[in-house]
C-alpha cells in the first residue's frame, strides 16, 4: 500500500460530530476515490475525483463531502456523523489511463456512538 | 441489487493444492475485472486483472479466467501456499481503467498445512 496514506487510522465520534478523513498520495495519480467496507459486504464507492477541482458521487455519497484542491490530497468529510457511518474507510488512487489498477491505503476505522 | 457476487463466503484448501475462487456479475457494461487480496487491518492489494477482450490472464501462480457469455470469472491459485490465506475480492469496472470499481462481498480463503 505504499504511496497512499490515510489518517487517522482509528477514530471514535459522537453522533452529530463532524470530522475529516485525510488521504494523500505521492504517485501523481489523477484519479482518487473513497470506499467504505461494511461486514459481509464488498467495498462501496462513496466519492471519486478524476483530477484537481473535479469530484463526483459514487454509489453511497449521502452524508459525505469531498474536495480536490490538489492532485495529492483528497479529504473525506463527515458533516454530521451517524451510527450508520460506522465503517472502515479506504482511500484509493490510480492513473486514469486504460489498463491501470487502483491502489488502496491501509484504511481508517471509524466508530460513531 | 448486487451486481458482483461471490457466493462462497469461505473456502478451505490444503497447502499445495489448487484454490479456485468464483465470481459472477450481472452488468453487461463491465469490461475490466480485477482480483484483490486483503489481510486483516490492511487495505486491499491488487492481485491480477483481465480485460473483456481476453478470456485468460496468468501471473505466476495466479490465473484469472473470464467467461463473458456466462458473466463469470474465476481465480485459480496453484499451488496454494499458507501466505495465500486472506480475503479475496472480485471487482468490476465499466471502463478499461480501474475506476469506479464494483466489488463482490469477498471470499475468505484458508490454506491448511
Amino acid at each position: 500500500n505504499a504511496g497512499v496514506t490515510q489518517t487517522p487510522k482509528f477514530q471514535v465520534l459522537k453522533t452529530g460530530q463532524s470530522m475529516t478523513l485525510q488521504c494523500a498520495q505521492d504517485m501523481n495519480h489523477e484519479y482518487m476515490s473513497w470506499y467504505r467496507q461494511d461486514p459481509g459486504m464488498g467495498l462501496r464507492l462513496i466519492h471519486y475525483s478524476v483530477g484537481a477541482g473535479i469530484t463526483d458521487q459514487g454509489e453511497v455519497p449521502n452524508g459525505y463531502n469531498v474536495s480536490r484542491s490538489t492532485t495529492e490530497d483528497f479529504p473525506l468529510r463527515l458533516l454530521s456523523a451517524a451510527p450508520s457511518q460506522t465503517s472502515v474507510y479506504f482511500c484509493a488512487s490510480s492513473y486514469t489511463k486504460s489498463g491501470n489498477t487502483i491502489y488502496f491505503g491501509e484504511g481508517s476505522w471509524l466508530t460513531v456512538v | 441489487d448486487q451486481q458482483v457476487k461471490q457466493n462462497s463466503p469461505s473456502l478451505s484448501v490444503q497447502e499445495g493444492r489448487i484454490s479456485i475462487l468464483n465470481c459472477d456479475y450481472t452488468n453487461s457494461m463491465f469490461d475490466y475485472f480485477l482480483w484483490y487480496k486483503k489481510y486483516p487491518a490492511e487495505g486491499p492489494t491488487f492481485l491480477i486483472s483481465i480485460s473483456s477482450i481476453k478470456d485468460k490472464n496468468e501471473d505466476g501462480r495466479f490465473t484469472v479466467f473470464l467467461n463473458k457469455s456466462a458473466k463469470h470469472l474465476s481465480l485459480h491459485i496453484v499451488p496454494s501456499q499458507p501466505g495465500d490465506s486472506a480475503v479475496y475480492f472480485c471487482a468490476a469496472s465499466p471502463g478499461q481503467g480501474a475506476q469506479k470499481l464494483v466489488f463482490g462481498q469477498g471470499t475468505r480463503l484458508t490454506i491448511n498445512p
